[in-house]
């Protein structure tokens, strides 16, 4: 069974600084990772998908990359903002047959201090 | 507005009392998605559709029933089965099969029990 681990649980940094949250998985056998935001109370707004066949995606001031072989991906954060606060979950896609379905991580929650 | 739309924001459960959530989407979706989230962890799976009049079970569906008449509608209800209701209830949907299947999700219910 999937199972889906991110680590730290809770980050707190001051404003401008670089991060990194990781996010790590047990079966290789994914069709792709997810990265999404979650604000307080609301629902989730997705990031940045990377496909198994990948090994990085960007938009602005995020990077992930994805590792399959071990299993890893991280979350690059480039000069922090208050505005980034939220917190940050990792999703797998497994490769089978049918379904689409995700496995989630239990989330890092990021505070940016200004 | 094109969008998935949840209600309603809260609900209060009162002992015995089924109860069910409404999630609507106008994105021409063929996968829907019903996940829960308990305070300071990731989302688990409850129950999911990939075509109308078909639904499968998630990882924790005990206590929980769908339904699919309509491509646009997926209500959960919740069941005086569920022993633990109180959580933030959200909905998602995707193109279903293929890449990339990003999903897209509501806003969210909060459940509490009285």
């Amino acid at each position: 069974k999937q199972e889906v681990t991110q680590i730290p649980a809770a980050l707190s940094v001051p404003e401008g600084e670089n991060l990194v949250l990781n996010c790590s998985f047990t079966d290789s056998a994914i069709y792709n990772l997810q990265w999404f935001r979650q604000d307080p109370g609301k629902g989730l707004t997705s990031l940045l998908l990377i496909q198994s066949s990948q090994r990085e995606q960007t938009s602005g001031r995020l990077n992930a990359s994805l590792d399959k072989s071990s299993g890893r991906s991280t979350l690059y954060i480039a000069a922090s903002q208050p505005g980034d606060s939220a917190t940050y979950l990792c999703a797998v896609r497994p490769r089978e047959t049918s379904g689409s379905r995700l496995t989630f991580g239990e989330g890092t929650q990021l505070t940016v201090n200004p | 507005d094109g969008g998935i739309t949840q209600s309603p924001k809260y609900l209060f459960r009162k002992e015995g009392q089924n109860v069910t959530l409404s999630c609507e989407q106008n994105l021409n979706h063929d996968a829907m998605y019903w996940y829960r989230q308990d305070p300071g962890q990731g989302l688990r799976l409850i129950y999911y559709s990939q075509i109308v009049n078909d639904f499968q079970k998630g990882d924790i569906a005990e206590g929980y029933s769908v339904s699919r008449e309509k491509k646009e509608s997926f209500p959960l209800t919740v069941t005086s089965a569920q022993k633990n209701p109180t959580a933030f209830y959200l909905c998602a949907s995707s193109t279903g099969q293929g890449q990339p299947n990003i999903q897209y999700f509501g806003a969210g219910t909060r459940l509490s029990v009285l």
